[in-house]
């Protein structure tokens, strides 16, 4: 079975700080993995995924990720804030091999103060 | 991009009535659509599978007969929830696959639905 776990509920980092969002998984198979971004009654925008290759990847708005087999992590950063980062991010796993039908963490708000 | 629509964005009703949420892909054909429901503060729990031209997948704990599912077209999935009580207000999302370049699927999103059910 697959899951997700998310640690820590809500970040809080100053603007320009570094941005760390930490992400576990446990998958049956090897995991199609994703971070996505909700900013308030909205929908979700996809900022990046892991497939297969190369184990770190860049997403959008200056967001990458890295897998990490060995530590079943995969931890969402960005090197510097901005105030317009403040949302709630989630990380999800697939359940399929296509990447559809995501299983979610709980979510982690982010907060950026000036 | 692919762009996924839903409608009504908001919607308040009163206790006992059904409501209609309408998701749409707007630039591709979608065979499959997922229905996520959201609590405040909360992740999204996935509620079902939409399946055009078949019945839904539901998943367990989901009320099959409060949560009707309908996937007539291949760009349109409903999501009626039928006779409405204050515990099912709560924030509704859709989403749709899309075959990317890599043969893997991305996951669009809808804007959600708010209900309240006063």
């Amino acid at each position: 079975a697959q899951s997700v776990t998310q640690l820590g509920s809500h970040v809080s980092v100053s603007e320009g700080a570094l941005v760390l969002l930490r992400c576990n998984y446990s998958s049956s198979v090897p995991p199609y993995l994703f971070w996505y971004v909700q900013y308030p009654n909205q929908g979700l925008q996809l900022l990046l995924k892991y497939t297969t290759g190369a184990t770190l990847v860049k997403g959008i708005n200056g967001f990458e990720a890295e897998f990490k087999k060995s530590e079943t992590s995969f931890h969402l950063t960005k090197p510097s804030a901005h105030m317009s980062d403040a949302a709630e991010y989630f990380c999800a796993v697939s359940l399929n091999q296509a990447g559809t039908a995501l299983i979610f963490g709980k979510g982690t708000t982010l907060s950026v103060s000036s | 991009g692919a762009v996924v629509s839903q409608h009504p964005s908001w919607v308040i009703c009163k206790s006992g009535t059904s409501v209609k949420i309408e998701c749409r892909s707007l630039d591709f054909q979608a065979t499959t659509m997922f229905w996520y429901r959201q609590f405040p503060k909360q992740s999204l729990m996935l509620m079902a599978t939409s399946n055009e031209g078949s019945k839904a997948t539901y998943e367990q704990g989901v009320e099959k007969d409060k949560f009707l599912i309908n996937h007539a077209s291949l760009t349109l999935s409903t999501l009626t929830v039928t006779s409405a009580h204050p515990e099912d207000s709560s924030f509704y999302i859709c989403s749709a696959p899309k075959r990317d370049r890599e043969g893997t699927g991305e996951l669009f999103f809808g804007e959600g639905s708010r209900l309240t059910v006063l």
